[in-house]
């Protein structure tokens, strides 16, 4: 078990620019999720995958954002023309079908936009 | 507005004795429970967890306490120690009006334990 893997741990971007983060999760669990954590917040839900499928998404969830899984592994999320307030930590998580509740963190993706 | 809320953004407490987080819900939907740990640079872990039909959930030094009619639950660490000292985060899940739990968590803002040795 080598845990949830997301790549990479800081990113350093300009307004303006688009920026893709990945996850890869624990390989045996199926669902996987996407949080946001801003300073002094909880994190905050953005997406959820089951497989390939994503099925609940959040309003946080601007048109500017979009998460894929192909092929029900690894995710990427992505951020188009990104905003000073979409900096954050972006944490992915996995799970297990019968143990949906309990999720296995990523250590996250720093995000710094200027 | 807040649905889950952690009203102490940290707590001290001497090794040895007891640490208790707090933490209040507003929403009536939420039917689980859980508490998270998060050390600094890491993700944040799962501690323990409780659901709607019970009171109370116990894993070794870790208890959790749920009183739905005041909308409020609680963890208890004992006894604490120095390791202990990360945020604790308290995440609630809703019932779906399906029926189906929804597999959003929403998370409070954490409370800071320190545990001084």
């Amino acid at each position: 078990d080598t845990g949830v893997s997301q790549d990479p741990r800081h990113k350093i971007t300009k307004r303006g620019q688009n920026v893709t983060f990945r996850c890869d999760p624990i390989s045996e669990h199926n669902r996987l999720y996407w949080y946001r954590q801003t300073l002094g917040q909880g994190p905050e839900f953005l997406t959820y995958f089951q497989n390939e499928a994503q099925l609940e998404k959040s309003r946080l969830l601007s048109d500017r954002f979009s998460a894929e899984r192909p092929k029900g592994s690894f995710s990427t999320l992505e951020i188009q023309r990104t905003e000073q307030g979409d900096s954050a930590m972006y944490l992915c998580a996995s799970s297990l079908v019968q143990s949906n509740e309990k999720l296995f963190f990523g250590s996250g993706t720093q995000l710094s936009v200027l | 507005d807040q649905q889950v809320k952690q009203n102490s953004p940290s707590l001290s407490v001497q090794e040895g004795r007891i640490s208790i987080l707090n933490c209040d819900y507003t929403n009536s939907m939420f039917d689980y429970f859980l508490w998270y740990k998060k050390y600094p640079a890491e993700g944040p872990t799962f501690l323990i967890s409780i659901s709607s039909i019970k009171d109370k959930n116990e894993d070794g030094r870790f208890t959790v306490f749920l009183n739905k009619s005041a909308k409020h639950l609680s963890l208890h660490i004992v006894p604490s120690q120095p390791g202990d000292s990360a945020v604790y985060f308290c995440a609630a899940r809703p019932i779906t009006y399906s029926g189906a739990g929804s597999y959003q968590l929403t998370f409070g803002k954490g409370t800071k334990l320190s545990v001084i040795p």
